[in-house]
């Protein structure tokens, strides 16, 4: 069974950053691709960006509202991806998950989220 | 960046009522489109994926079709679980980009 938790979620001041996590299993992890995507209170879904699995060279993208202010890595020794943001705004407060391809499509696992309330 | 429209953003139907849901993208993707579910407070949950294929486990009430830019998700006979928020996601290109959302709720 494939399961994604995610961590590291709070309250944080504008400018300021925080780290989530994302940890899995039921997959074959090194080879995973793994996005993060956010909904803002009452909100719909945005793609934040996505790694690829180390097989396909580990390369992110980003989109382009967080593109220099956050980092996708991934450690496949703890089967865990993470989202390091930087310079937060008020406005990436969101419920963010992460998201898996196992399957032929994308996005086809998610974990349950975890809320980053950005505040002053 | 593809745009995707969905339509409406909500609606009102009764139980075993046929509910349909239009998503146009803004230039071709083929058929690389998902559907979602989303009931409050959770994850979302795929449903269909390449356009009109079934995602295993998922009740075959829930369909898709379409290609090109035009796409429709039906529900033949709504069920009162299937109370949700639903949304198209094209991934033809980066960014992955989601449609605005259909909230469908008993009449």
């Amino acid at each position: 069974e494939v399961q994604l938790v995610e961590s590291g979620g709070g309250s944080v001041k504008p400018g300021g950053s925080l780290r989530l996590s994302c940890a899995a299993s039921g997959i074959t992890f090194n080879n995973a691709w793994m996005s993060w995507v956010r909904q803002a209170p009452g909100k719909g879904l945005e793609w934040v960006g996505r790694i690829k699995g180390k097989t396909d060279g580990g390369t992110t993208n980003y989109a382009a509202p967080v593109k220099g202010r956050f980092t996708i890595s991934r450690d496949d020794s703890k089967n865990t991806v993470y989202l390091q943001m930087n310079s937060l705004k008020t406005e990436d407060t969101a419920v963010y998950f992460c998201a898996t391809d196992v399957g032929p499509t994308t996005l086809d696992y998610w974990g349950q989220g975890t809320l980053v309330t950005v505040s002053s | 960046d593809i745009q995707m429209t969905q339509s409406p953003s909500s609606l009102s139907a009764s139980v075993g009522d046929r509910v349909t849901v239009t998503c146009q993208a803004s230039q071709d993707i083929t058929n690389y489109l998902n559907w979602f579910q989303q009931k409050p407070g959770k994850a979302p949950t795929l449903l269909i994926y390449d356009a009109s294929n079934l995602e295993t486990g998922v009740p075959s009430r829930f369909s898709g079709s379409g290609s090109g830019t035009d796409f429709t998700f039906t529900i033949s006979s709504l069920q009162p679980e299937d109370i949700a928020t639903y949304y198209c996601q094209q991934y033809d290109n980066l960014p992955l980009t989601f449609g605005g959302g259909t909230k469908v709720e008993i009449k």
